[in-house]
């Protein structure tokens, strides 16, 4: 147990579908971050939080909308989906600012799209 | 951009043999260089991490290596045990960037 958690653990959705993933840390961080890990691939940073405003947006697709009500939920929420975004979902947060950059992660989501 | 390759993407030891796992990276400013550890079904997890101000950190079975002026950095397991069967990510950042990435490296250890 790393202190974030992610659920669902496994979703599959149709293309024409919005679900929406949640993540939740326990560790009192600052900053929580979305990655997406396809298989034999590096992790892509897809969001960045810090203090619940978005710093850094890598040229995700406008169909992933993420949200960050407060430090320590993070949602992404999912529609109109394409087949080549099945991949798992990480989400992960730290302490930005203190010398350390240790990210922890959530178990993360295995998205299937249909 | 700035990219970190890794290699091998996939590594075979017996249990008992050491095993070692290479990156290099190529933003000669990266001063940060942590290793993550990712098990089946669950999320990456730090491992050990070594800054650019030493050359070398040990921590019981495991140590990171770096040479800056090759600009790449290594992980060497020792006495290798079946739970160190996992995928290893290696990973490089500069102060105050984000991290950047290796592929990963599925590690298998024989019995």
């Amino acid at each position: 147990e790393t202190g974030v958690t992610q659920t669902p653990r496994h979703l599959v959705m149709g293309m024409t579908n919005k679900k929406s993933l949640k993540c939740e840390q326990h560790l009192g961080h600052n900053a929580m971050y979305w990655y997406k890990q396809s298989a034999k691939k590096p992790l892509e940073l897809m969001f960045v939080y810090n203090f619940k405003e978005q710093t850094e947006n890598n040229s995700v697709p406008s169909r992933f909308s993420p949200e960050c009500p407060n430090s320590s939920h993070l949602f992404l929420h999912l529609h109109t989906l394409q087949p080549e975004d099945s991949a798992l979902y990480l989400c992960a947060s730290s302490q930005e600012r203190t010398g350390t950059l240790e990210a922890f992660f959530g178990q993360g989501t295995r998205l299937t799209v249909v | 951009g700035e990219n970190v390759e890794q290699h091998p993407s996939t590594l075979s030891v017996q249990e008992g043999d050491s095993a070692v796992i290479k990156c290099t990276y190529s933003d000669s400013a990266s001063n940060y260089f942590p290793w993550y550890k990712q098990e089946l079904g669950k999320g990456p997890q730090l491992i050990i991490d070594i800054r650019s101000n030493v050359g070398e950190k040990k921590d019981q079975r495991i140590a990171v290596t770096l040479n800056k002026t090759a600009k790449h950095f290594s992980l060497h397991i020792t006495e290798t045990q079946p739970e160190d069967s996992a995928v290893y990510f290696c990973a490089a950042s500069r102060s105050n960037y984000q991290l950047i990435w290796g592929a990963g490296t599925k590690l298998i250890i024989k019995p």
